[in-house]
């Protein structure tokens, strides 16, 4: 019954490691979208992909890109991870404008990343 | 810049009591209000959400109260129960953003003492 999967629940990586961080969903929502989770912070965006290729940035995307070459897979990428990266990463889709449940967010369970 | 202000951060309750939750938002566009609940371990996943042409919604235990003029909209658990116990997220998107981008607020982490 899992719809939004992300392959890895925890990492430890080193100071400049670069990180790749996958979301594979089965839905085929047209949405897709990263998140990080802090205490105290919420939820705040990184990255959405609204279309296969197609990016825009959210509210925090520095230190981070993302790629989409296929619609179900969605990939957060840590070009040269720091410290303050350690953090919960959130994976969602949502279908496409028009749809049934358009603005509906599915999340998949969360990578912890820890950056040591 | 916070769009969504959310309190308290956490908030303990005895079985059987009622449990609220207060969000405040700043951007008169938004239009689309809903709440999200995440179990330990667990992403997310959507509650009870509210449009702003109603001033409260009632599913079961759980309903979302709204006003427009103050801009604030707050969720109220009623006989809360331990199974309950989760952290609760409110959000606001604006339904002419075609990504349906949702803001969220910081999080309310609940407690249901049995």
């Amino acid at each position: 019954d899992v719809k939004v999967t992300q392959s890895s629940r925890y990492l430890v990586k080193r100071t400049g490691e670069k990180v790749f961080l996958e979301c594979v969903q089965d839905m085929d929502h047209e949405n897709m979208f990263w998140y990080r989770q802090d205490p105290g912070l919420g939820l705040r965006l990184i990255y959405f992909s609204y279309d296969v290729k197609m990016k825009e940035k959210g509210d925090i995307p520095e230190g981070y890109s993302v790629s989409r070459e296929k619609k179900e897979r969605f990939s957060l990428i840590l070009e040269s991870a720091s410290t303050n990266q350690t953090s919960m990463y959130l994976c969602a889709s949502s279908p496409g404008q028009g749809s049934s449940g358009a603005n509906v967010l599915t999340f998949g369970a969360g990578s912890r990343l820890t950056v040591l | 810049q916070q769009q969504v202000k959310q309190s308290p951060q956490s908030l303990i309750v005895q079985k059987g009591g009622i449990s609220i939750i207060n969000c405040a938002y700043e951007n008169t566009a938004f239009d689309y209000f809903p709440w999200y609940q995440q179990f330990p371990g667990k992403g997310p996943a959507l509650l009870i959400a509210i449009r702003p042409d109603v001033s409260e919604k009632k599913e079961g235990r759980f309903t979302i109260s709204f006003n427009k003029s103050a801009k604030q909209f707050s969720l109220h658990i009623m006989d809360s129960q331990p199974g309950d116990s989760a952290t609760y997220f409110c959000a606001a998107s604006n339904r002419r953003d075609s990504s349906y981008k949702l803001i969220f607020g910081s999080g309310t982490r609940l407690l249901v003492r049995p």
